[in-house]
């Protein structure tokens, strides 16, 4: 089985800090680990993902995440936030043997002036 | 070129009503997703198809749920007597097939059962 934890449900970051978004997986076999984005009444936009390549994942929007196996981590991080990241964001995990993805409960950041 | 489409958009229904939510897959794409998101929550997982071929429908909650992908390209998700709890945010993903391929997003059908 796979699950994705999300930490924190809200995040508020100022205009120019650093954004971090947290993300532990849980995965049997090697995972595949997605960033989506959904901002109101959208649908999911990807970010980046990471597929057993790279450890270090450069994503749209200035965004990057870093998958760390001994932490069974995928942090999303963007060195410089911006008005127009305020979103929710959400982590995901799939397997090859399992294409559905499986997604975090989803962190809102919401960035301030 | 057009991403994925989904119809209608926003769709109310009173309690004990069938529904029909329809996706249109991005041309090419073999795998087809459907997921429930429900307010405030991440996407959930309903059923998935390869081509025509259901191969996982263990997410869908109950047995008046149904889909279907009959040509291998566009995809019906019926929902039969709505339930309350049936309000959600419905969403359609196609990709090319692999597990590590990008799923697309349509924009939903937001579901409301009154």
């Amino acid at each position: 089985a796979q699950s994705v934890t999300q930490l924190g449900s809200h995040v508020s970051v100022s205009e120019g800090a650093l954004v971090l978004l947290r993300c532990n997986y849980s995965s049997s076999v090697p995972p595949y680990l997605f960033w989506y984005v959904q901002y109101p009444n959208q649908g999911l936009q990807l970010l980046l993902k990471y597929t057993s390549a790279a450890t270090l994942v450069k994503g749209i929007n200035g965004f990057e995440a870093e998958f760390k196996k001994s932490e069974t981590s995928f942090h999303l991080t963007k060195p410089s936030a911006h008005m127009s990241d305020a979103a929710e964001y959400f982590c995901a995990v799939s397997t090859g043997t399992a294409s559905k993805l499986t997604f975090g409960t989803g962190t809102r950041l919401q960035v301030t002036l | 070129g057009a991403g994925v489409s989904q119809s209608p958009r926003y769709k109310v229904a009173k309690r004990g009503q069938d529904v029909a939510l329809r996706c249109d897959p991005i041309s090419g794409h073999v795998s087809l997703f459907w997921y429930q998101q429900a307010l405030g929550q991440g996407p959930e997982f309903l059923t998935y198809f390869q081509n025509e071929a259901q191969l996982d429908k263990s997410g869908l909650p109950s047995d008046r749920f149904f889909a279907e992908r009959p040509e291998g390209s566009v995809s019906t998700l019926k929902i039969q007597r709505t339930q309350q709890e049936d309000s959600a945010v419905y969403l359609c993903a196609s990709s090319l097939g692999h597990a590590e391929e990008t799923q697309y997003f349509g924009p939903g059908t937001r579901l409301l059962v009154l």
